[in-house]
């Protein structure tokens, strides 16, 4: 199983500020998911990355993976209130089945 | 499209009870996957089942802690003698397919479980 490492944990902003957090480990991921978390909700999915250097685009949301696939950072332009959330990062399994998430970062951004 | 359906959203169980956890996979989709979030901790993985079928529960405790997807209804997971520990989220996610990890795991709200 892979140690995912996200960094920071905690991330306090002001609206209209740009954020960029952080996914590790030390294995090399086959593919890698960013998912946000709202107060008692599930996970969502944001995106899912799989070749390595790759950068993906979701709004004003900026997601990048690394050349060696070990690690993987979230870029927020110009953060907004309902930015505000858990970010996770998972990677699968080989065998497709099992997520492994890491600790999250809990974002909060202030009007 | 109703998404994946978890029932009830908040249990309250005094310790020694049972709890039993429900959830409805989103239409056409024969995948179901247990996750539990603890207090300020990230989620993890405790089963996956298909129809009739356990697949992998190696994320499951050893006791007290059983999972079902039968042929027709929700798939349950079952917590029996509960322990102030077992407070936590627990969410159910569904696929339609599984392997060649592209496939997308949708989650449900969760059930927030307090144990008393």
């Amino acid at each position: 199983t892979q140690l995912l490492e996200q960094s920071p944990q905690f991330l306090s902003i002001q609206e209209g500020e740009n954020l960029t957090v952080y996914c590790n480990s030390s294995s090399v991921f086959s593919s890698l998911q960013w998912y946000r978390q709202e107060p008692g909700e599930g996970p969502v999915l944001l995106v899912t990355v799989v070749t390595g250097g790759e950068v993906k685009k979701l709004k004003r949301l900026t997601f990048q993976f690394g050349d060696a696939r070990k690690d993987s950072s979230l870029h927020i332009t110009a953060a907004q209130p309902g930015d505000t959330g858990l970010y996770l990062c998972a990677s699968l399994n080989n065998a497709g089945n099992m997520l492994t998430f890491g600790g999250g970062t809990r974002l909060m951004v202030k009007p | 499209n109703a998404g994946v359906m978890q029932n009830p959203r908040h249990l309250v169980r005094r310790r020694g009870q049972e709890a039993r956890l429900r959830c409805s996979p989103m239409k056409g989709h024969s995948h179901v996957y247990w996750y539990r979030q603890l207090p300020e901790e990230g989620l993890k993985f405790m089963v996956y089942l298909q129809k009739e079928n356990i697949i992998d529960e190696s994320g499951m405790p050893k006791e007290r802690f059983s999972a079902e997807f039968p042929k027709e209804g929700p798939s349950i997971l079952r917590i029996q003698q509960v322990v102030r520990g077992d407070s936590a989220a627990y969410f159910c996610a569904s696929s339609s397919t599984s392997g060649g990890g592209t496939d997308t795991q949708y989650f449900g709200p969760g059930t927030r479980l307090t144990v008393l």
